[in-house]
């Protein structure tokens, strides 16, 4: 059972142009996500994440949007580089009972992004 | 820091035998998790431990899979017998207990084949 799912399992963007990466979850408990990206032969790392308090964060050329009634959020990439080929998971938690929620993250099969020059 | 070690990179082995991953995570951080990458399920969560305690194990596929974090600086994770079908990316990871975040970072995996 996905419990978060990202349903493109590759992108291809030219460089320059905005790269739009998305997330489904079904699980409503969930209330804290990120994006990682990866790169071939390295582990995944940290991108950027948002809180379920918000809509909207945003981080120099990347900035991820919440869509908490249709359950769904997406990675907006603008604009495109070709270093930024790789391939991006999303990742979701839910909140402790003390609000912070540092443990256990879900993540979807991941979305393979080619920027070409 | 040299951030999450893990060891070995590639792993070859044949069906039957015993797999030993292991991991060092870096050095402060309260929590460590065993994720496993394959194509179909992407990345899934086998287990975590907090202070060297394991917290949920429910992602452990069988018992032939067992993980063990005897101190802050190492954890193992063992299949024994290995199968084909357990054939992945294995990705360490730690993360400290701060905020709201769950930022976690992660090693750069063992690519295990079993034969």
């Amino acid at each position: 059972d996905q419990q978060v799912k990202q349903n493109s399992p590759s992108l291809s963007v030219q460089e320059g142009r905005i790269s739009i990466l998305n997330c489904d979850y079904t699980n409503s408990m969930f209330d804290y996500f990120l994006w990682y990206k990866k790169y071939p032969a390295e582990g995944p790392t940290f991108l950027i994440s948002i809180s379920s308090i918000k809509d909207k964060n945003e981080d120099g050329r990347f900035t991820v949007f919440l869509n908490k009634s249709a359950k769904h959020l997406s990675l907006h990439i603008v604009p495109s580089q070709p270093g930024d080929s790789a391939v991006y998971f999303c990742a979701a938690s839910e909140s402790n009972a003390g609000g912070t929620s540092y443990g256990k993250l879900t993540f979807g099969q991941g979305t393979i992004l080619t920027v070409h020059p | 820091d040299a951030g999450v070690i893990q060891s070995p990179r590639h792993e070859v082995t044949e069906m039957g035998q015993e797999v030993t991953l292991r991991c060092k995570p870096i050095s402060g951080h309260d929590y460590l998790f065993w994720y496993r990458q394959t194509m179909m399920r992407g990345l899934e969560l086998l287990i975590y431990f907090n202070n060297n305690v394991p917290i949920d194990d429910s992602g452990m596929p069988e018992d032939r899979f067992s993980a063990k974090m005897p101190n802050a600086s190492f954890s193992t994770l063992k299949i024994q017998p290995s199968e084909p079908r357990d054939s992945a990316v294995y990705f360490c990871a730690s993360s400290l207990r701060q905020g709201g975040t769950s930022m976690k970072f992660f090693g750069p995996g063992t690519r295990l084949t079993v034969l």
